[in-house]
């Protein structure tokens, strides 16, 4: 089972709103992502945790707040977001996450943000 | 930093035509490297994946792709695409030099015609 699951599928929020974005998986890894994708551009990575810790922001604004509660579950705050953050949030997950290691990641079917 | 070029935007093909997707990254040492495909209102699929090894690797739905080191390449290809091949498809490049940070090409949409 290769399966990352993705809730909710759509959210509509103003730009006073918190909300929260949440991703699952089942697949015993360790390492779990967040990437933006805007309509007609390529995923673009967000954060990256390894074993829980937080190991790569990619400079993201601080109203977007990731946490990752244990190794299966990894959330995506948001608060006081922009226009512009409207776009497909994917997230992504693989065995380990670090190092030199030749993992695969699999990705869900992603939340649609609209911020209005 | 490494980036990865698609050079095809859109490519239109009919059924039963032979598809190739080009796929030119920048960085010089040991990477790995893969194929994801977008199926409308779906989510992103790995099609294939090099790591090491036979640099022409094959994937699911008869897609195939040749690592050429020297050119920094990773060619996506398929014999005869099908109406239901119709989808954007993503090459992505993994540096190995650190945490997995798979960086994308910009996509290729290609449309079959029936």
């Amino acid at each position: 089972d290769t399966e990352v699951t993705q809730t909710p599928k759509h959210l509509v929020m103003g730009m006073t709103n918190k909300k929260s974005l949440k991703c699952e998986q089942h697949m015993g890894h360790r390492a779990m992502y967040w990437y933006k994708q805007k309509a007609k551009k390529p995923p673009e990575l967000m954060f990256v945790y390894s074993y829980e810790k937080l190991s790569i922001n990619e400079s993201v604004p601080s109203r977007f707040s990731p946490e990752c509660p244990n190794s299966s579950l990894l959330n995506l705050h948001l608060h006081a977001l922009q226009p512009e953050d409207s776009a497909l949030y994917l997230c992504a997950s693989s065995q380990r996450g670090g190092g030199t290691s030749q993992e695969t990641q699999y990705f869900g079917p992603g939340t649609r943000l609209l911020v209005l | 930093a490494q980036s990865v070029s698609q050079h095809n935007h859109h490519v239109i093909l009919s059924e039963a035509a032979s598809l190739e997707l080009g796929c030119n990254y920048s960085y010089g040492g040991t990477v790995n490297l893969f194929w994801y495909v977008q199926y409308p209102g779906q989510h992103l699929q790995l099609l294939l994946k090099y790591f090491s090894g036979d640099p022409l690797v094959k994937g699911i739905k008869g897609f195939e792709a040749e690592f050429i080191k020297s050119k920094f390449s990773f060619n996506l290809r398929k014999p005869s695409v099908q109406w239901s091949d119709t989808a954007e498809y993503f090459c992505a490049v993994n540096a190995n030099t650190g945490f997995q940070k798979l960086v994308f090409g910009t996509g290729t949409r290609l449309l079959v015609s029936p």
